[in-house]
């Protein structure tokens, strides 16, 4: 049984930028969220994404946008980075009627200079 | 918006001793998870609570929830050097699907 994996584990972008993160969720599981850390603060919700579809979202702006596969892994996009988007952005998968369980990769390290 | 507040936000203690971190929170839930993180990386899931449990062990691990108060204590016995980390609370609320609300976390460094 695989873990979640996150590429890459560290990236640097210039403000106004576009990038793609992505993640392969844990085997069995078929929900992704994706969650922003800032430094020295908990994660923050951004959204998830069930059979292919958001699935709740949390306060980000649109330029947060993601896609799941049909084999469960997913991207999380955001465009135009602006410096506050650096961030520990982490994937958690987890099977849609277990409220636990959740099973994190070990994130991205986005620096927007 | 974070759940809630995490206290201690720091705590240094000598390997041996206890580690109690508390965790409150705003709203119903569903459950409370307790994550450990090392060094700004992943999180890694130590224990689930259930809204209509009041204590869970796993472990040097105990966990109380108190839903009257909205509050959560994470007990860690004869504490490791390798415990080292911070610890989040998180909550699943009632009604909020299955995403996870985090606390402010607690950094725990257990000294030789």
């Amino acid at each position: 049984e695989t873990g979640v994996t996150q590429s890459p584990t560290h990236l640097i972008k210039t403000r106004g930028q576009q990038v793609t993160l992505r993640c392969s969720s844990q085997s069995g599981h078929n929900t992704v969220s994706w969650y922003q850390q800032a430094l020295g603060q908990g994660p923050q919700f951004i959204f998830q994404y069930y059979r292919e579809e958001e699935n709740g979202r949390g306060n980000f702006p649109p330029r947060f946008s993601g896609l799941q596969f049909p084999n469960y892994s997913s991207e999380l996009n955001v465009n135009a980075l602006e410096l506050d988007d650096s961030a520990l952005y982490l994937c958690a998968s987890s099977a849609r009627l277990d409220p636990g369980g959740y099973t994190f990769g070990s994130g991205t390290r986005l620096t927007v200079v | 918006s974070q759940q809630g507040e995490e206290d201690p936000q720091a705590l240094s203690i000598q390997e041996g001793e206890n580690a109690t971190m508390n965790c409150s929170y705003k709203t119903s839930i569903n459950n409370l998870q307790w994550y450990r993180q090392n060094s700004g990386r992943g999180l890694v899931h130590l224990i689930l609570i259930r809204s209509n449990e009041r204590e869970k062990h796993s472990g040097r691990l105990r966990v109380t929830l108190d839903t009257s108060k909205k509050s959560s204590s994470l007990l860690i016995t004869a504490s490791r050097a390798a415990d080292t980390a911070s610890y989040f609370c998180a909550t699943v609320r009632t009604g909020g699907g299955n995403k996870l609300t985090f606390g402010t976390g607690t950094q725990l460094k257990v000294e030789l």
